[in-house]
């Protein structure tokens, strides 16, 4: 399967706990994005990544969500002190520099 | 901070009746994309429009890019059952980089 892979799929997780996905984007796509998504809504951007570099993130993620893409190619997305509002599907994306493509999500559930 | 409002949030339709969904942005694009989430999906991308009044087809749908690259219309004729989702767009700004999405409009089609 050469599409976006993430992992874990789903996580239930106690508040307070820390958490992290994993995203392996397309083979030679240099941009990847992470999106949260809850029901009913449309995908609300995290941020971005060029190869190694964090371009841009989002003024809404506070200080707990940190992104990581050490060598330009999988990224990592840590939650740290879980609360119950993160519940959500958390979308990496991969793309050159049109289309995104998707993977299929790491669901977080915060109890 | 840029964003992207879509409308109507829901749309019910019979089968083989027209659809409609509007998309418009706070300020100037330089490109916007449209995509469809099915069910338990994840969003998989339709097509990308980049110049002023640029009008796009595939087969049923009709892509629309407003004079001022502020706004866009996805139409579908004669709806599918197979149409059914969630259609989104998403609009990149002029400095590039993030694609922000509207909240997407559902579509359910009665057969």
């Amino acid at each position: 399967d050469t599409g976006v892979s993430q992992n874990p799929r789903h996580k239930i997780t106690k508040r307070g706990q820390n958490v992290t996905f994993r995203c392996d984007p397309i083979s030679e796509h240099n941009r990847l994005y992470w999106y949260r998504q809850t029901l009913g809504q449309g995908p609300e951007f995290l941020t971005y990544f060029q190869n190694e570099a964090q371009l841009e993130k989002s003024r809404l993620l506070s200080d707990r969500f940190s992104a990581e893409r050490p060598k330009g190619s999988f990224s990592t997305l840590e939650i740290q002190r879980t609360e119950q509002g993160d519940s959500a599907m958390y979308l990496c994306a991969s793309s050159t520099h049109g289309e995104l493509f998707f993977g299929e999500g790491s669901r977080l559930t915060v109890l | 901070g840029q964003q992207v409002m879509q409308i109507p949030q829901y749309q019910h339709v019979q089968e083989g009746e027209d659809f409609t969904t509007y998309c418009n942005s706070s300020t100037t694009l330089s490109n916007i994309q449209w995509y469809k989430q099915r069910p338990g999906g994840h969003p998989v991308f339709l097509i990308q429009l980049v110049k002023s009044g640029e009008v796009k087809k595939q087969k049923r749908l009709t892509f629309q890019f407003g004079e001022a690259k502020k706004n866009s219309s996805l139409h579908i004729t004669a709806t599918q059952t197979t149409d059914v989702g969630t259609y989104f767009c998403a609009g990149r700004g002029n400095q590039g980089g993030k694609l922000i999405f509207g909240q997407g409009t559902e579509l359910s089609v009665k057969p």
